[in-house]
Formats: C-alpha cells, sequence, structure tokens
C-alpha cells in the first residue's frame, strides 16, 4: 500500500515567488493535515481536514497561505507571496479519521528555501 | 497553550547500550501520546501510540510509559543499534490536534 505521497520534494524560489505543495494521502484516509517544520522543531499544525471540510485551520497565516482540499482526496497548500520566513520542511499526514486515537501518517515533506 | 518539552536534545551511546528518551507536557487532558521517529530529510513514522487510559506500550525493543498526572512519558529503546540512529519526537494529543516536542536526537555508536 502506498504512503502519503508529497511533491515536490525540493522547492527553491526567490522571496515574493508564489509556490504550491501537493500531497495525496493514504487510500480511504479521510483526514488529512499540513504541518510546517522549522529546523530543530517539531511540527506545527497549519490546517486540518475532514474530507472536503476544512475543520481547523486557526494557525494557518491567512493573508498568504490557501490550501484546498477537492473532492476529499488530493490536497493542494499554496504561499503567495513567498517570504524569507516561511523557509522550513511542509509535511502533510494523514489518518483514517475513525477516532481520535489514530496513528498519523506522515509523508516525506517538502524542503522549501526562499532566497 | 500544550507545551511539550524533550531533554536532551541530544544523546550518544555505545552500541548495545539502552536508551532512555524523556518527554513531559504541561496540560495532563490529553488523549493520547505518540512517539515518532524522523531520519533525515524524512518524514515522521508512527512508533508507538499511548492511550489516556493506558500506561505503556511496547513493541519489539520499544517500551514507551505514561505518567499523565506528573505530565512524563518515557521512550526505553533496548540494546541500541546503529540503526535506531535518528531524531525521536513525542506528540500529545488534544482531541485531533497534536503538540509536538522539538526531538532528542540519538546517535549509537558502533
Amino acid at each position: 500500500e502506498a504512503g502519503v505521497v508529497q511533491s515536490p520534494r525540493y522547492k527553491i524560489i526567490e522571496k515574493k515567488q508564489p509556490v504550491a505543495f501537493w500531497c495525496n494521502p493514504i487510500s480511504g484516509h479521510n483526514t488529512l493535515y499540513w504541518y510546517r517544520q522549522n529546523l530543530g522543531q517539531g511540527p506545527e499544525l497549519l490546517i486540518r481536514y475532514e474530507n472536503e471540510e476544512a475543520v481547523d485551520d486557526s494557525q494557518l497565516p491567512k493573508d498568504r497561505f490557501s490550501a484546498e482540499r477537492l473532492k476529499g482526496v488530493d490536497s493542494t497548500l499554496k504561499i503567495q507571496p513567498a517570504e524569507l520566513g516561511d523557509s522550513a520542511v511542509y509535511l502533510c499526514a494523514s489518518t483514517s479519521g475513525q477516532g481520535s486515537n489514530e496513528k498519523l501518517f506522515f509523508g516525506s515533506g517538502t524542503q522549501l528555501s526562499v532566497l | 497553550k500544550q507545551e511539550v518539552t524533550q531533554i536532551p536534545a541530544a544523546l550518544s551511546v555505545p552500541e548495545g547500550e539502552n536508551l532512555v528518551l524523556n518527554c513531559s507536557f504541561t496540560d495532563s487532558a490529553i488523549y493520547n501520546l505518540q512517539w515518532f521517529r524522523q531520519d533525515p530529510g524524512k518524514g515522521l513514522t508512527s512508533l508507538l501510540l499511548i492511550q489516556s487510559s493506558q500506561r505503556e506500550q511496547t513493541s519489539g525493543r520499544l517500551n514507551a510509559s505514561l505518567d499523565k498526572s506528573s505530565g512524563r512519558s518515557t521512550l526505553y529503546i533496548a540494546a541500541s543499534q546503529p540503526g535506531d540512529s535518528a531524531t525521536y519526537l513525542c506528540a500529545v494529543s488534544d482531541d485531533y490536534k497534536l503538540s509536538f516536542g522539538a526531538g532528542t536526537t540519538v546517535t549509537v555508536r558502533a
């Protein structure tokens, strides 16, 4: 069974440019998360989806970040315009959503460098 | 706001030694606690999940304990191997929101 798939693995852009990350969760997983991980720190939640609905986006900087999960499967996270401080690893994770005691499965992440 | 702390930040041990990793959290009202492993440039892999009603979980050489009242968890790795070298993160769950520690980076010397 395929795990959580993310692309691209690496992205280097100049500040003020737009960037997008894509995530395909494990088949059948209804709950999808986007996390940001700064160097030497643990991941921090940006947004959580239940199917196609964003049920927790309180930590998403909405002035420049946006996300969508059309049809409740794949998801895209966008930053426009990117700032130097956005350099981090962006991780996607999913669970089956059957309960709060579910293990979380992570993708390999997209490492973003903003120059 | 839940604060999760992991001490030490880094640990180096000779092969065969047992590993003890610590995690503390400030709010004891949690649903569960998970321990993750992260290899360089990779995502996180869930190792063990302890529900709030449980005291410990075991998987192979790994054993994790949870003392909710004191806000502490410990991950034990028996007979460490070079392949255990990685960063280990703990995360506590408040319903569906996970709060992560910064991790302990472990190096097992051959």
